[in-house]
């Protein structure tokens, strides 16, 4: 146990759905991050926030957008996703981003059906 | 070039034996290097970081560092079947080294 709550651990949704997945940390830290990890290639990392303010897009798609509203939660939601976005998305944590270790929560299995 | 490059293996190594993984990178800049553990159908869990050059130990693992050779690995002595994983190497890149960066994992088979 990490201290970093992801939920749901799955989700099934249609391409016309909108859903959002939650972090959840109460470690003290102050960056959250989100990957998607999908089968066979490496982690990806999509976003990065820092003491609430985002400080990477790394280039994900405007069907993804991510939310902070405080240092202790991060959504990304949801909408018109594609088959090829299933994977496992993953939120991690650390102090300040940059600097110490992170880490992860369980995940969310996502398909898109 | 990929920011950060790792073998993918599988890499198979007989019970009590050394493995040793290696992963290098490309931002000359990067401070801070981790490696995590991955079982199958689970999520990334840390077991060593390093941040100078040089040797650090912990337990059975060792990770190594050369900044100048961009190449970090991991060493693992006594090697246990319960070892078998994929190992992530993973480097903070960007401008404000922001950007925890993961290699695509090296799987590591220990066979008893």
């Amino acid at each position: 146990e990490t201290g970093v709550t992801q939920t749901p651990r799955h989700l099934v949704m249609g391409m016309t759905n909108k859903k959002s997945l939650k972090c959840e940390q109460h470690l003290g830290h102050n960056a959250m991050y989100w990957y998607k990890q999908s089968a066979k290639k490496p982690l990806e990392l999509m976003f990065v926030y820092n003491f609430k303010e985002q400080t990477e897009n790394n280039s994900v798609p405007s069907r993804f957008s991510p939310e902070c509203p405080n240092s202790s939660h991060l959504f990304l939601h949801l909408h018109t996703l594609q088959p090829e976005d299933s994977a496992l998305y993953l939120c991690a944590s650390r102090q300040e981003a940059g600097l110490l270790k992170a880490f992860f929560g369980q995940g969310t299995r996502l398909t898109v059906v | 070039q990929k920011e950060v490059e790792q073998n993918s293996g599988p890499l198979s190594v007989p019970e009590g034996a050394i493995a040793s993984l290696n992963c290098t990178y490309s931002d000359r800049g990067s401070q801070s290097f981790f490696w995590y553990r991955q079982y199958s159908g689970k999520s990334p869990e840390l077991i060593m970081f390093i941040y100078s050059n040089g040797d650090k130990e912990d337990g059975r693992f060792t990770a190594q560092l050369n900044k100048a050779s961009q190449y970090v690995s991991l060493l693992i002595r006594d090697s246990q079947p319960s070892d078998s994983a994929t190992y992530l190497c993973a480097v903070n890149i960007g401008e404000a080294g922001n950007m925890l960066t993961f290699g695509g994992g090296t799987r590591l088979m220990v066979k008893p």
